[in-house]
């Protein structure tokens, strides 16, 4: 069955640093988003994207991220300045349709020290 | 706009027991309805869907019935078994969009 796949699956960073979360969606899908889960906390939409630019965004979602589909396969999410509060589990998931299932990907655990 | 909101837990059961999770949702519209659970140290699965009013979702024994009366998409399973242990998470989509939102997890323990 086709899954979504997420590298690294742990990335330590320093606080102010730059990092990139990447994804490969499945492979025929269109819609693609991030989410993030802090620890212990609940789930929370970060944003989506569809025919190469973003459709909806969180108000976590501020001038620090930025998405990509740099090529066919892959979709990132940047994070320009990290800060320690951006320490969480991020999530990649793609569907096929509007509104259609959304399968998630294993997760990056993001921790800035 | 879209949220759910949803009990919080932890609810700790013993093995056969009957499970129920509160789901309410509020949003525009008519969303779609999802069951999620995340397994210790896995990303999260879809359980089981509902896209409209009266609509069941059911999978792996569990069901939840989508309730437009009551703004409600509650989880059940009439026998847990100790390897449904996970946090369970409700979300919804609104009509028009795919901005998911989820509630805030259930933490379920079962014992044998």
């Amino acid at each position: 069955e086709p899954e979504v796949t997420q590298t690294p699956s742990h990335q330590v960073t320093q606080m102010g640093q730059e990092v990139i979360l990447r994804c490969v969606p499945i492979s025929n899908h269109l819609y693609f988003y991030w989410y993030r889960q802090i620890l212990g906390q609940k789930v929370e939409f970060l944003v989506s994207f569809y025919n190469n630019e973003i459709s909806e965004k969180s108000e976590i979602f501020d001038d620090q991220f930025s998405v990509e589909r740099p090529d066919g396969s892959n979709f990132t999410l940047k994070i320009r300045s990290t800060k320690l509060e951006d320490s969480a589990m991020y999530f990649c998931a793609s569907s096929g349709a509007l509104q259609g299932q959304q399968y998630f990907g294993p997760g990056t655990r993001l921790t800035v020290t | 706009g879209n949220s759910v909101t949803q009990m919080e837990g932890p609810v700790t059961l013993s093995e056969e027991a009957f499970l129920t999770i509160n789901c309410t949702y509020t949003a525009t519209g008519y969303p779609s309805l999802f069951w999620y659970v995340q397994y210790p140290g896995e990303g999260l699965q879809l359980l089981l869907k509902a896209t409209k009013a009266d609509d069941k979702g059911s999978n792996k024994g569990f069901e939840a019935t989508y309730r437009k009366e009551t703004t409600s998409f509650h989880l059940e399973k009439g026998s847990v078994q100790v390897s449904d242990s996970a946090v369970y998470f409700c979300a919804s989509t609104p009509y028009n969009n795919n901005d998911m939102r989820f509630g805030a997890g259930t933490r379920l323990t079962v014992k044998p």
